[in-house]
């Protein structure tokens, strides 16, 4: 079956723009998960949707936020970026959240100019 | 805080088992051991987990001392496909900690031919 599809793989935007990142799960999996990679913070939980609600949430502030449709594809946004927001942003998808059988996407590569 | 502790990096030579350490010394009893791998530029990849018993998949072997405070992944035959980041997490199974893995700085393996 097809694996967890991030887009896109790449972009580049400016300090203050809004920017909004897209993930499709594998077909029958509810809850999928957003994390920030970076160098120097390493792999970092943003938030957890499961069935179209934010079940869970990490520590980053307001700028940040997702959601989820009714077929499980999810959505995060950040806006008014800034030069640190520049990272790798990973999704993971699961049938329901818990990681024995969890999925990784490929990443976005996001890079704030 | 970080719950695992791991030494950031090792070799293995191709063909040997890489044995791979991980610390985990305030694991409570509901708290299970998860491993999972990244290979440059692509999201992590769940290899295997375990409770309290020694499991084993067709990727790795996990062993997990009797007191649980810490764990070791047994990779048979290291190929040169293994080398990676490999990550040891501590989890519940419990509905507030689906999808928000902490991972730590992990333990870069290079397997060299």
């Amino acid at each position: 079956k097809a694996g967890v599809t991030q887009t896109p793989r790449y972009l580049i935007k400016t300090r203050g723009q809004q920017v909004t990142l897209s993930c499709s799960p594998i077909s029958g999996h509810r809850s999928v998960s957003w994390y920030q990679q970076t160098p120097g913070q390493g792999l970092q939980f943003l938030f957890e949707y499961f069935s179209e609600t934010q079940r869970n949430k990490g520590n980053f502030p307001g700028r940040f936020s997702g959601r989820q449709f009714s077929n499980s594809r999810s959505e995060m946004n950040v806006s008014t970026l800034e030069l640190g927001d520049s990272a790798l942003y990973l999704c993971a998808s699961s049938a329901d959240g818990g990681f024995t059988e969890a999925f990784f996407g490929q990443g976005t590569r996001l890079t704030v100019v | 805080d970080a719950k695992t502790t791991q030494p950031p990096s090792m070799d293995c030579a191709e063909g040997r088992a890489a044995n791979l350490p991980c610390n985990h010394s305030t694991i409570s009893g509901n708290e299970y051991v998860y491993w999972y791998r990244q290979i440059h530029s692509q999201g992590p990849q769940y290899i295997i987990h375990g409770l309290k018993n020694n499991e084993t998949n067709e990727m790795a072997s996990l062993i997990i001392t009797e007191d649980r405070k810490s764990s070791t992944l047994i990779l048979p035959h290291a190929t040169l496909r293994d080398t990676a980041v490999y990550y040891c997490i501590v989890s519940t199974m419990t509905t507030d900690s689906w999808g928000k893995f902490q991972f730590g700085a992990g333990t870069q393996v290079v397997v060299t031919p």
